[in-house]
């Protein structure tokens, strides 16, 4: 059972380049969530999706898209990317209603330079 | 506005030297509060949830509290293994999915 995995691990952009942040779940959950760690700060979610065709912005969306197709995937989308871009992305999925129990992928370390 | 405090920020212990991790939230509703480890270049690993004041959940060295105003988690005769960033998050009422996390608490059990 693979859980949630994130492609790639490490990156590094120039600025203005985009890219996309894959992400992928095999528990059938539902419930699917973006989210970026800066160092001494607290996780901070930028998007999340309640199921297949819906999704909706999280605390800190700006400079990001994300599109959820099936279930199974959750992409995020970085256009133009900025030195403020420059984090640690990870991606979480839970099942039902609300944030129960949530599976976090490895991270995606992101430079933009 | 809703806020999530942990302390201390770091915590170095011997083996065997129990103590505590402190979560206080001023927040306007909670529907849950959650406790993640989190290992060094790794994403946060589950351990608990707690809902309702007087809730206690325990797994091995691990003991998570709740109250009104903040949550505890207690361990107990730690060891090495136990050395990792331990996240406190809670989840507001509103219908929004909004998680708010805290900084985390950052413990060393040296041997």
């Amino acid at each position: 059972n693979a859980g949630v995995t994130q492609t790639p691990k490490f990156r590094i952009l120039k600025i203005g380049q985009s890219m996309t942040l894959q992400c992928t779940q095999d528990m059938n959950h539902n419930y699917m969530y973006w989210y970026r760690q800066d160092p001494g700060m607290g996780l901070k979610l930028i998007y999340y999706s309640v199921g297949a065709g819906i999704t909706d912005k999280g605390e800190v969306p700006n400079g990001y898209n994300v599109s959820r197709s099936t279930t199974e995937d959750f992409p995020l989308r970085l256009e133009l990317a900025a030195p403020s871009q420059t984090s640690v992305y990870f991606c979480a999925s839970s099942w039902g209603q609300g944030f129960t129990e949530a599976f976090f992928g490895q991270g995606t370390r992101l430079t933009v330079v | 506005e809703d806020q999530v405090t942990q302390s201390p920020e770091a915590l170095r212990l011997q083996e065997g030297e129990s103590s505590s991790l402190n979560c206080s939230y001023t927040v306007s509703g909670l529907r849950g509060l959650f406790w993640y480890r989190q290992d060094p270049g790794k994403g946060p690993e589950f351990l608990f949830t707690l809902y309702s004041a007087g809730e206690e959940k325990e797994k091995e060295r691990l003991k998570a509290t709740l109250t009104k105003k903040e949550s505890f988690l207690h361990i107990t005769a730690p060891k090495p293994e136990d050395s990792a960033t331990y996240l406190c998050a809670v989840h507001l009422q509103g219908g929004s999915e909004k998680l708010v996390f805290g900084k985390g608490t950052k413990l060393t059990v040296n041997p």
